[in-house]
């Protein structure tokens, strides 16, 4: 069946604007993650999504970034007045509810020039 | 900090060889996972240890975990240019927060 998908799966944009990262989860999936990867780096936690649970943002790292699930399925990271650092490859996975297996989408890979 | 730490950071080693890659992390966990990454894009499981577990063995995967010394690794044995990729370990807290490692660089040479 189709894993989880994200789009773009690159994007470059100027410093300064803003860009919205989208991300498709496998059907049923409740739980829903966000994670950045800069280059050579581990995995950083951003966002937690969970039903109709609140979500966890506890790993925004500013309020330039923010997302949604709209109808507990697509979720949409939104990154606003672009900054350089924030270049990375934005991860998402999915996962039933209670199991303890995330499935990984690829990517997307974000260069703010 | 909740993340696991791997050691080490890169390691090279000839096919056929084991290599073992090792994850350290500071407080009590639900489970951990490990995963392999190729060329910086998806995430692939590979085997999860549960906290009441202390070995797993997958395939030329043999994961260990010792909860007193907060520490795990992961063996491939009889490695193939194939297994090059990063790994990484994940400590899972509350059932639904993961924390990555930085990961490990393996390079498997022909």
């Amino acid at each position: 069946g189709a894993g989880v998908s994200q789009s773009p799966s690159n994007k470059v944009t100027e410093k300064g604007k803003d860009v919205e990262l989208r991300c498709d989860p496998i059907s049923g999936h409740t739980a829903l993650y966000w994670y950045r990867q800069s280059l050579g780096q581990g995995l950083e936690f951003l966002i937690y999504f969970q039903g109709n649970s609140a979500p966890d943002k506890s790993g925004l790292p500013s309020d330039r970034f923010s997302a949604e699930r709209t109808g507990g399925s697509v979720s949409t990271l939104t990154i606003q007045r672009t900054q350089q650092e924030d270049s990375a490859v934005y991860l998402c996975a999915s996962s039933f509810p209670g199991q303890d297996i995330p499935h990984f989408g690829n990517g997307t890979r974000l260069t703010v020039t | 900090s909740q993340q696991g730490e791997e050691d080490p950071q890169a390691l090279s080693i000839q096919e056929g060889e084991n290599a073992t890659m090792n994850c350290s992390y500071k407080t009590s966990i639900n489970n951990l996972q490990w995963y392999r990454q190729n060329s910086g894009r998806g995430l692939v499981h590979l085997i999860l240890i549960r906290s009441n577990e202390r070995e797993k063995h997958s395939g030329r995967l043999r994961v260990t975990l010792d909860t007193s010394k907060k520490s795990s690794s992961l063996l491939i044995t009889a490695s193939r240019a194939a297994d090059t990729a990063s790994y990484f370990c994940a400590t899972v807290y509350n059932f639904n927060k993961f924390y990555f490692g930085s990961g490990t660089k393996l390079n498997v040479k022909p």
